[in-house]
């Protein structure tokens, strides 16, 4: 299976800050990473796709970069709506794996 | 607009079955695989579960093979998730989730808990 490992784990960040999570593959991916955000008890929301194809509806400030093994968000200006937890998942093989997550909340 | 509506979740006994159903509207459902992910309570996600639009091909996550089977239903455009031997490290919530075979999960149900205690 491809381990996914994100980081930081937790972020502080204020409104207005830029901030860049980073998520690894054990083996390269190609292009199949995906970026979901999740609010406190709602569904996940996809935010990219294809590493930095942005999903209908989803703003400018999110950015997805990298290739192989090596992809990063970069989220800029920073509103109250965006401090949510974070995810990556590869699907370019199943079983499919999420990282374990980044939590972004208010300094 | 595209809507997902997962249910069946519930309070069921380590050992027992239950049946997840996922609803589908505003897109061709059998045109797209669609997939399960389910967050044990203060967790993270896990993809349990994929199937593609035709029902004809499927994927499991090892934590579930042979205990749960995923199936659809394409004239009544809704997904399944049949969960067999059931066990406390089931308990989660369940989301179903349409999913693009290139572009991965672009929308999600708001899932159903299901809970697994005696």
């Amino acid at each position: 299976d491809i381990q996914m490992t994100q980081s930081p784990s937790s972020l502080s960040a204020s409104v207005g800050d830029r901030v860049t999570i980073t998520c690894r593959a054990s083996q390269g991916i190609s292009n199949y990473l995906a970026w979901f955000q999740q609010q406190p008890g709602k569904a996940p929301k996809c935010l990219i796709y294809a590493v930095s194809r942005l999903q209908p509806g989803v703003p400018s400030k999110f950015t997805g970069s990298g290739s192989g093994t090596d992809f990063t968000l970069t989220i800029t200006s920073l509103q109250p709506e965006d401090f949510a937890t974070y995810y990556c998942q590869q699907y370019y093989s199943y079983p499919r794996t999420f990282g374990q997550g980044t939590k972004l909340d208010i300094k | 607009e595209v809507q997902l509506l997962d249910s069946g979740g519930g309070l069921e006994q380590p050992g027992g079955s239950l049946r997840l159903s996922c609803a589908a509207s505003g897109f061709i459902f059998s045109n797209y695989a669609m997939s399960w992910v389910r967050q044990a309570p203060g967790k993270g996600l896990e993809w349990v579960s994929l199937i593609s639009g035709s029902g004809g091909t499927t994927y499991y996550a090892d934590s579930v093979k042979g205990r749960f089977t995923i199936s659809r239903d394409n004239s009544r455009n809704t997904l399944y998730l049949q969960m067999n031997s059931l066990r406390g490290e089931d308990t989660a919530v369940y989301y179903c989730a349409k999913d693009r075979l290139a572009a991965g999960h672009d929308y999600w149900g708001p899932g159903t808990l299901v809970t697994v205690s005696s």
